[in-house]
């Protein structure tokens, strides 16, 4: 069965510092790895999309990295603002298109 | 903005009546997506289409069923609401089906089944 964890569940950071967000999945066969964005109340936004033979993609300040290896995926946020506060969704995509949405960390940065 | 309107954004309805959600795209996307998002589970797909009366189902279509008479407009039915039915509703759509395709998500359709 095709799974994505994401951890950690929540993490509250500083404004201006860093943090990282983790994603182990597992997908057969794999074709990609997302990373969204989801304000509250909103819809998810497309933050990157990397294939397997990428090990990273960058979006402004979002850093995604993937791992095809070992089936992992991190996102890291680099000097967080307070517009960083929503929830950050994992999505593996295997072959036929077909995705697979992690729960999502929830990520509030305080001034 | 994706160009994606949903409605209605809120609806309180009680069991067993039927409800219909709507979405309506401006960016002549091919491919519409029905998803729900409830605490404790990612995003789950309900029911796609793939082109005007195209339509196929996702891993969680029980109780819904969908229609797509243009393609601008994707509708998602809920023939006789339950509350396990309470959830937010997203609309998505996409230019192409293919792997690694930009998926676009609309605001979000708040539905309470009591």
């Amino acid at each position: 069965k095709n799974q994505v964890e994401q951890s950690p569940q929540s993490l509250i950071i500083l404004e201006g510092k860093n943090c990282t967000l983790q994603c182990n999945y597992t997908v057969s066969p794999f074709s990609n790895l997302r990373w969204y964005k989801q304000d509250t109340g909103r819809g998810p936004v497309s933050l990157t999309i990397m294939t397997f033979s990428e090990n990273t993609k960058s979006n402004g300040r979002y850093t995604a990295t993937l791992d095809a290896d070992t089936k992992q995926s991190s996102l890291h946020i680099t000097a967080s603002q307070l517009s960083d506060s929503a929830s950050y969704i994992c999505v593996s995509e295997a072959a036929g298109n077909k995705l697979t949405f992690g729960g999502g960390t929830r990520v509030l940065v305080k001034p | 903005d994706a160009g994606i309107t949903q409605s209605p954004r809120h609806k309180v309805t009680e069991t067993g009546t039927p409800v219909t959600l709507r979405c309506h795209q401006t960016e002549n996307h091919r491919y519409m997506y029905w998803y729900r998002q409830d605490p404790g589970h990612g995003l789950r797909l309900i029911h796609y289409s793939y082109g005007v009366k195209d339509t196929d189902k996702g891993e969680v279509s029980d109780g819904y069923s969908v229609s797509r008479s243009k393609t601008e407009d994707f509708l998602l039915t809920l023939e006789s609401a339950t509350s396990s039915q309470t959830s937010v509703y997203f609309c998505a759509i996409s230019l192409s089906g293919g792997p690694g395709n930009t998926i676009y998500f609309g605001e979000g359709s708040w539905l309470t089944v009591v």
